[in-house]
């Protein structure tokens, strides 16, 4: 199964609505995971099973979707929220992740 | 505290062989599947290995099946990912990883430790 993730990158401003969007070429019901990487760090767990917030993550990072569409939203984009996005399922005991979201500052 | 702090990275030519390994600290080690997730420079996260709290079962991405071996020593808290037949193509980040208790996602990584395959 391969996720796609859209945009690639994009550009936005401390206070903004930001949706990123990833899509899996099967269905995999919910059991999807978003995780934030920021330059020269490791990725963090942001959310699970599509829309489980994991524990000690702002409220502000929400998810959705199920079967092939899923979308993480950030409700008002924080300085520190600038970073690259990274969707992830596992499916046959392979994990897979989409080719990540860069979000800069406009 | 769970901490993950990974070592053994390096240069090394192609063709060649590498052991990593991954100090695991602040949580029952024994009791959690572990990755190796690696992520070449500028590009994007990449899962190499996994391995199961008892050792028993592991699983390789394509890419590196019949090169890696992932295996852990429970007494030590520690895993590892022995590389050989090392490509250009394996330089990368080497993250260490916990995973949940249901296996599907990565809770916890290490900072990783850089692994460049050059002659």
């Amino acid at each position: 199964i391969q996720l796609t993730q859209s945009p690639s990158s994009l550009s936005a401003s401390v206070g903004d609505r930001v949706t990123i969007t990833c899509r899996a070429s099967q269905g995999i019901s919910s059991y999807l995971a978003w995780y934030q990487q920021k330059p020269g760090k490791a990725p963090k767990l942001l959310i699970y099973t599509a829309s489980t917030l994991q524990s000690g993550v702002p409220s502000r990072f929400s998810g959705s979707g199920s079967g092939t569409d899923f979308t993480l939203t950030i409700s008002s984009l924080q300085p520190e929220d600038f970073a690259t996005y990274y969707c992830q399922l596992l499916n046959s005991y392979r994990w897979t992740f989409g080719q990540g979201t860069k979000v800069e500052i406009k | 505290e769970v901490q993950l702090v990974e070592s053994g990275g390096g240069l090394v030519q192609p063709g060649g062989s590498l052991r990593l390994s991954c100090a695991a600290s602040g949580f029952t080690f024994s009791g959690y599947a572990m990755s190796w997730v690696r992520q070449a420079p500028g590009k994007g996260l990449e899962w190499v290995s996994t391995i199961s709290g008892n050792g028993f079962s592991a699983y390789y991405a394509d890419s590196v099946k019949g090169r890696f071996t992932i295996s852990r020593d429970n007494s030590k808290d520690t895993l590892y990912l022995q590389m050989n037949s090392l490509r250009a193509e394996d330089t990368a980040v080497y993250h260490c990883a916990r995973h949940t208790s249901g296996w599907y996602y990565f809770d916890h990584w290490g900072q990783g430790t850089l692994v460049t395959v050059s002659s």
